[in-house]
């Protein structure tokens, strides 16, 4: 069975440029999760969606936006880039809604490097 | 007081030695903790639940310590496999998919 897949592996992008960052979930699952791991640091939640809705939202500015489509992959954007946005970017997924009731299946990740 | 919080290590033990790495969170209403492994370069990957005092999977114990609101994970006959970075969970209360991470404790497993 296919896991929690994301695109691209790696990017590298300037300051102030845009990028999106894609995310497929396990099949079945309806819930995606966005974190951001810095290096020397756990990862930090950006957004939960759940049947395409935004459900929770972490501590981060509006140049980080996401949305889920009706086949629950889900797309992070990030605007007006800054180097200090430069980490890895984790996707997980799980069957619900609840994150003390169901398992986070994470992909590899997305690492970013803003220069 | 951090939501979550791990001594960073590194722990640097030999192959067969038993390590123990603690945890403190803040929140008395939480119910549930994981504790998830990292590899270098890796995503997380979940390694044991803590639902009520504790747990064991093989030569892997997670206690939980309510009243002291902290968690731990023992790992006894260290094997050189088991060099990684060890993350402890707590997710949200009262609904949605957060989890919130402490900063990971470093092992290396020499020989």
């Amino acid at each position: 069975d296919a896991g929690v897949t994301q695109s691209p592996t790696h990017l590298i992008k300037t300051r102030g440029q845009h990028v999106t960052l894609r995310c497929s979930p396990i099949s079945g699952h309806k819930s995606v999760s966005w974190y951001q791991q810095v290096l020397g640091q756990g990862p930090q939640f950006i957004f939960q969606y759940y049947e395409k809705e935004e459900r929770g939202r972490g501590n981060f500015p509006d140049r980080f936006s996401a949305r889920q489509f009706p086949n629950y992959s889900s797309e992070l954007n990030v605007n007006a880039l800054l180097l200090g946005d430069s980490a890895l970017y984790l996707c997980a997924s799980s069957l619900g809604y609840r994150a003390g009731d169901y398992e986070q299946y994470f992909g590899p990740g997305t690492r970013l490097t803003v220069t | 007081r951090k939501e979550v919080e791990q001594d960073p290590g590194p722990f640097n033990v030999p192959e067969g030695a038993t390590v123990a790495f603690n945890c403190t969170y803040s929140n008395s209403a939480s119910q549930s903790f994981f504790w998830y492994r990292q590899d270098c370069r890796k995503e997380p990957k979940l390694l044991m639940s803590v639902y009520s005092s504790g747990n064991e999977d093989g030569r892997f114990t997670a206690q939980l310590n309510r009243a002291s609101q902290y968690i731990s994970l023992l790992i006894r006959d260290s094997k050189l496999s088991d060099s990684a970075t060890y993350l402890c969970v707590v997710p949200a209360t009262g609904g949605g998919n957060k989890l919130t991470f402490g900063t990971g404790t470093q092992l290396k497993v020499e020989l």
